[in-house]
C-alpha cells in the first residue's frame, strides 16, 4: 500500500516569514495530493490539493508543488499569519481506490 | 467547499453503552463516506469505507461488530460504537467523497467512555 512520511513533525516560524512542509510517497501509481488543515478539537480542512498532471498550484499564500519524479510534495505558506497556527497534513491516493494515506502530521506555530 | 455535518461534536458515556455517531453530506450526494480514528497528536487512522446500499469494508484490524457503519442514503452515514469500553475513547471523524476524488471531513466527535 501507500506510504506517505511527512516532515518536519514541528516548524515554529516568525509571523511573515515562510512554512514549508515536505511529504514523500511511495506508490508512483498515486495521482491525487491534497493538503489538510488541522484546528485543535476540529476535522481537518481541505486547504490545496494538486494532480499528478500539475507540477505546482498557487492559492494565494498557499503554495503546492510536486515532483513526479522524486514522489514528493511540498505546502508552501507565505507571510505567514497567527492564524495559520495547526496541524497540517499531507496525503496521497491512487486512482484505483481514491482512499487517501495521510501523513504524520506538522504542528505549526507561527510566533507574533 | 462542500459541507460535512458530524454530529454530536462530544459525547460521554458509561463503559457498556452503545453511542451513535452521524455524518451528513449537507450540499451533495456522497456514495462513499469513510471513518477514521485519531488518537492525540497523530495522524488519522482510515477505520473504514462506508459505501451507500452495501455492506462496510473495514480495515485490518478494526472489529466490525464493534464498529457497526450504516449507509442507507446517499446524504447519511452513521457509526455506531457497541458496548463501549474506555479504550475505544477517541477522536471519531468522518469525510465524504465529493466528486472523484476530492475528501471533505466532519467536525468530528470527541469520545470518552468512563
Amino acid at each position: 500500500g501507500e506510504n506517505v512520511e511527512q516532515h518536519p513533525s514541528t516548524l515554529s516560524v516568525q509571523e511573515g516569514d515562510s512554512a514549508v512542509i515536505k511529504c514523500t510517497y511511495s506508490d508512483s501509481a498515486s495521482n491525487y495530493f491534497p493538503w489538510y488543515k488541522q484546528e485543535l478539537g476540529k476535522g481537518p480542512q481541505l486547504i490545496i490539493d494538486i494532480r499528478s498532471n500539475v507540477g505546482e498550484k498557487k492559492d494565494q499564500r498557499i503554495a503546492v508543488t510536486l515532483n513526479k519524479t522524486a514522489k514528493h510534495f511540498s505546502l508552501h505558506i507565505t507571510e505567514t499569519q497567527p492564524e495559520d497556527s495547526a496541524v497540517y497534513f499531507c496525503a496521497a491516493s491512487s486512482p484505483d481506490d481514491y482512499k487517501l494515506s495521510f501523513g504524520a502530521g506538522t504542528t505549526v506555530t507561527v510566533r507574533a | 467547499g462542500a459541507v460535512v455535518s458530524q454530529h454530536p461534536s462530544w459525547v460521554i458515556c458509561k463503559s457498556g453503552t452503545s453511542v451513535k455517531i452521524e455524518c451528513r453530506s449537507l450540499d451533495f450526494q456522497a456514495t462513499t463516506m469513510f471513518w477514521y480514528r485519531q488518537f492525540p497528536k497523530q495522524s488519522l487512522m482510515l477505520m473504514a469505507t462506508s459505501n451507500e446500499g452495501s455492506k462496510a469494508t473495514y480495515e485490518q484490524g478494526v472489529e466490525k461488530d464493534k464498529f457497526l457503519i450504516n449507509h442507507a442514503s446517499l446524504t447519511l452515514s452513521t457509526l455506531t460504537v457497541t458496548s463501549a469500553h474506555p479504550e475505544d475513547s477517541s477522536f471519531y471523524i468522518c469525510s465524504a467523497r465529493g466528486g472523484l476524488e476530492k475528501l471533505f471531513f466532519g467536525s468530528g466527535t470527541q469520545l470518552s467512555v468512563l
